[in-house]
């Protein structure tokens, strides 16, 4: 593993499912992020992690849970899928001795039918 | 409240140079982020700034005024694999990135 990786790549799943993207960094960063990218709009800011064992609330929670069990993963779960959480979702992290510069997984393409 | 305004998207050709601009409020300031992303792919991290002035890295660069809240990215000498989404976001108070829609950058031969 080389950086963040994000599982599954893409992903189609009806309405009411539940649903955990999952994300692995091997930087031994200190924070973790998920964003979702929507056409036309900026990243948004689903939750965060400072440090393992933490969790905050970003701009659009509702919906979504997270966890941090150990420094490198963070998986970001959908209780019940609805078809507004289409979405692309990416995971990032950082580290405060890199002025906090936050690096990106690739994104997994999430569609709720 | 927090707002990013940055053009939606600009044309340029190659070989030339464009500018990208960012005018920026927050809550807070803890320096500025310019990232690129290409189509279907993640954004990437360009350049950071959290002092005034102008820092140049190869044919990026970006400078910042934080009296203004304004920044801009400067990319010189344009290839066609510059045709990305470049993003600016300034990162607040609480070190959380704010970030805005991203300007679309089309680059024609």
């Amino acid at each position: 593993i080389a950086g963040i990786t994000q599982a599954p790549t893409s992903q189609i799943l009806a309405a009411g499912r539940r649903m955990t993207l999952r994300c692995t960094q091997d930087m031994r960063h200190n924070a973790m992020y998920w964003y979702r990218q929507d056409l036309g709009l900026g990243l948004r800011l689903i939750h965060y992690s400072n440090t393992a064992g933490t969790t905050g609330k970003g701009e659009v929670p509702d919906g979504y849970s997270v966890s941090r069990a150990n420094t490198d993963d963070f998986p970001l779960t959908l209780a019940s899928a609805v078809p507004s959480q289409t979405s692309v979702y990416f995971c990032a992290s950082s580290d405060a001795g890199n002025a906090d510069t936050q690096y990106f997984g690739p994104g997994t393409r999430l569609t709720v039918l | 409240g927090q707002n990013i305004d940055q053009p939606t998207e600009m044309t340029a050709t190659e070989g030339a140079i464009v500018q990208i601009n960012c005018t920026y409020q927050t809550s807070g300031f803890n320096g500025l982020f310019w990232y690129q992303q290409h189509a279907g792919e993640a954004p990437t991290f360009l350049s950071y700034n959290v002092l005034d002035g102008l820092e140049e890295k190869g044919r990026f660069s970006s400078f910042l005024s934080r009296s203004k809240g304004y920044s801009y990215l400067l990319l010189k000498e344009l290839q066609m694999k510059d045709s990305a989404s470049y993003l600016c976001a300034p990162m607040d108070s609480n070190y959380q990135l704010i970030w805005g829609a991203g300007t679309k950058l089309i680059i024609k031969p």
